[in-house]
């Protein structure tokens, strides 16, 4: 069964540096999400992509963040320079057609467990 | 913005019982309502989902319900078995918009 890939699955790294983060959605699918969550508190969503820009983006997705389709399979999110509140579990995703259309699902990846120290 | 909120945090059931979570959304403009299931180390799963259009849908040993006019939804599992044992996200969408939120998640065990 095709998936969502994430790597890595753990990154630890040192405040004020950048990060990135990468995802490989599922071949066919148009659209990208990453969303993170805090331990223990919810998913929140963060950016949303299709058709090589950002469509929707959160409160949280501020200047420090980017998103990328560099090579048209992979699906990255850089944290320019990353703060000890961006410790979290982010989640990529991917969906073939927009919410909006019946029968379509989101799948997400297993997460990168992001840890600033 | 919409907000979701989820009852209970915490649940545990005996194999074979039901179980039941709630959730309350804040926009009425939502109309996408999926449900979530997260296990351990692994990235959230949909499981089911309903659209404003209906009030009931099921599959299997899950049904949801929606009731519009209250602004609730609920998941509904029966003949729990240990697999079911996992945490459970409700969220709200509006089609208008990609973005899906979350509710805060109910940490479900299912005892043999």
């Amino acid at each position: 069964e095709p998936e969502v890939t994430q790597t890595p699955s753990h990154q630890v790294t040192q405040m004020g540096q950048e990060v990135i983060l990468r995802c490989v959605p599922i071949s066919n699918h148009l659209y990208f999400y990453w969303y993170r969550q805090i331990l223990g508190q919810k998913v929140e969503f963060l950016v949303s992509f299709y058709n090589n820009e950002i469509s929707e983006k959160s409160e949280i997705f501020d200047d420090q963040f980017s998103v990328e389709r560099p090579d048209g399979s992979n699906f990255t999110l850089k944290i320019r320079s990353t703060k000890l509140e961006d410790s979290a579990m982010y989640f990529c995703a991917s969906s073939e057609k927009h919410p909006s259309w019946m029968n379509t699902e989101a799948f997400f990846g297993q997460g990168t467990r992001l840890t600033v120290v | 913005g919409e907000n979701v909120e989820q009852h209970p945090s915490t649940l545990s059931v005996q194999e074979g019982d039901s179980a039941v979570i709630k959730c309350t959304y804040s926009d009425s403009a939502s109309n996408y309502f999926p449900w979530y299931k997260q296990e351990l180390g692994k990235g959230p799963q949909l499981i089911i989902d309903i659209r404003s259009n209906v009030g009931e849908k099921k599959d299997q040993r899950i049904a949801v319900t929606l009731n519009k006019t209250a602004k609730h939804f609920s998941l509904h599992i029966t003949e729990t078995q240990p697999e079911d044992s996992a945490v459970y996200f409700c969220a709200a969408s509006n089609f208008a918009y990609d973005k899906v939120i979350f509710g805060p998640g109910t940490s479900l065990s299912v005892i043999p």
